[in-house]
This record gives C-alpha cells, structure tokens and sequence, in this order.
C-alpha cells in the first residue's frame, strides 16, 4: 500500500493562477513527519517544508501555502500567482518515528507547468 | 550554506562493471542515506547508514549493493556488478538528527548502465 498519494500525475496552469497540490497519506504511527521537495528540470531535490503530526497550523511561506489537515490525512500544497519558474515535479514525503531508518516515503510526485 | 555534494554527476557503465557513487555529507550530520529514482518515477529509498553501520535497507538494496563511510568524510554506493535496471538518478542524503530534521539532499548521480 502507497504510504504517500499524490493523485495529481501532471497539472498545467496559466502563470497567475493559484494551484494546489494534493497530498494524502497513511501511517498508523501518531508521531511522523510531512514534507514537500521540489525537483526542478535540473533534478537535484530541494526542501521546501517539513510539518510534523503534533502541528497542524497551515503554513505561509511568500507564495506558498500548506494546509495540514490530519481528519482526512492530507498535507496539501498550493502556491498562489504561479511563475513560470515554478514549473518543476513536487514531491510530498512522511517520515515515520518508529521507523528505525528515518527513511522518506516519497509520493509518486506532480508534474506542474506553468505556462506564459 | 552546506550542501551535499555528490561525484561524479553523471557516469555511464557498461552492464556487468562495478561502480562507485561517491558522496560528501555535510560534515556535522551523523545519518546517511541512499534514494534512488529512475527516470520519470518516484523517489525509492535504498539505505540508510548511522554510527558506521547500516541501519534500515529496502529491497531493492540486494547483495549487489554496498555502502562504506571509508574516511569519515565520504560516503559511497557501490554497485559490484550492475545491470540495465540499475539505470537511475542516485541520491544522496544527510541529516543531523534522526527525526524532525529534513534531510539534504545532494544534486543526484544519473547513473546510465548501457
């Protein structure tokens, strides 16, 4: 069973608008860990957020925003006014605490295109 | 800022030869780890690596691979004897602490086996 969903494959969008990048996961641990890595065309990952389960205050950073939400298990990412630089594959991740080998359960990632 | 630096960036091989994936962590992180993702998937973890022991490894981590912290600095993934399957981007990672820490990720090996 996939431990991280990302249902969205590929998401294309008109530069300006908002998008929002969708994040379910599943873990029967009550201590984990949530991120988002960006993985731009050069594709090297690059930390964007890490939520743990004790904090779900939603989270702005500029233009990006993250909606925890632990009821229905989603960690959703959503940028506001997109740019053409924004265009990269997101990734969501969980860590787990009892996971002796702190190893990242990545989604299979969403393809977002900006377009001009 | 520190980074996780990894050599070479790009190494083609052919099918059957040993390869090394060598890796720098930032100097003060204490665990190490190994991801791999081919071409247009996810990212799937290999390995991870603490007190100079491999701590948790994932199937795909078979006897063909292997990890080493030789000199305290570096940290390797080899491959003793690869095959067209192997064909991916490698990453590394470091981080300080086990947990509540986002690990750093180098910029990726794409290892090509032909």
């Amino acid at each position: 069973a996939q431990k991280v969903t990302q249902a969205q494959t590929e998401i294309s969008v008109v530069e300006k608008e908002d998008v929002t990048l969708d994040c379910v996961y599943e873990t029967r641990d009550t201590t984990y860990y949530l991120f988002w890595y960006k993985q731009p065309p050069s594709g090297e990952l690059v930390f964007l957020i890490r939520r743990n389960s004790f904090d779900e205050q939603n989270e702005i950073s500029g233009r990006y925003s993250w909606n925890f939400q632990k009821s229905t298990s989603s960690f959703n990412f959503t940028i506001t006014a997109s740019q053409v630089v924004d265009s990269a594959v997101y990734f969501c991740a969980l860590s787990e605490a009892l996971d002796t080998g702190n190893q990242f359960y990545f989604g299979t990632g969403t393809s977002l295109t900006v377009i001009p | 800022e520190p980074e996780v630096t990894q050599t070479p960036s790009h190494q083609v091989t052919q099918m059957g030869q040993e390869v090394i994936l060598r890796c720098v962590p930032i100097s003060n992180h204490l665990y190490f780890y190994w991801y791999r993702q081919i071409l247009g998937q996810k990212v799937e973890f290999l390995v991870s690596f603490y007190n100079n022991e491999i701590s948790e490894k994932s199937e795909i981590f078979d006897d063909q691979f292997s990890v080493e912290r030789p000199d305290g600095s570096n940290f390797t993934l080899k491959i003793r004897s690869t095959k067209l399957e192997d064909s991916a981007m490698y990453f590394c990672a470091s981080s300080y602490a086990k947990m509540n820490i986002e690990a750093f990720f180098g910029q990726g090996t794409r290892l090509t086996v032909v």
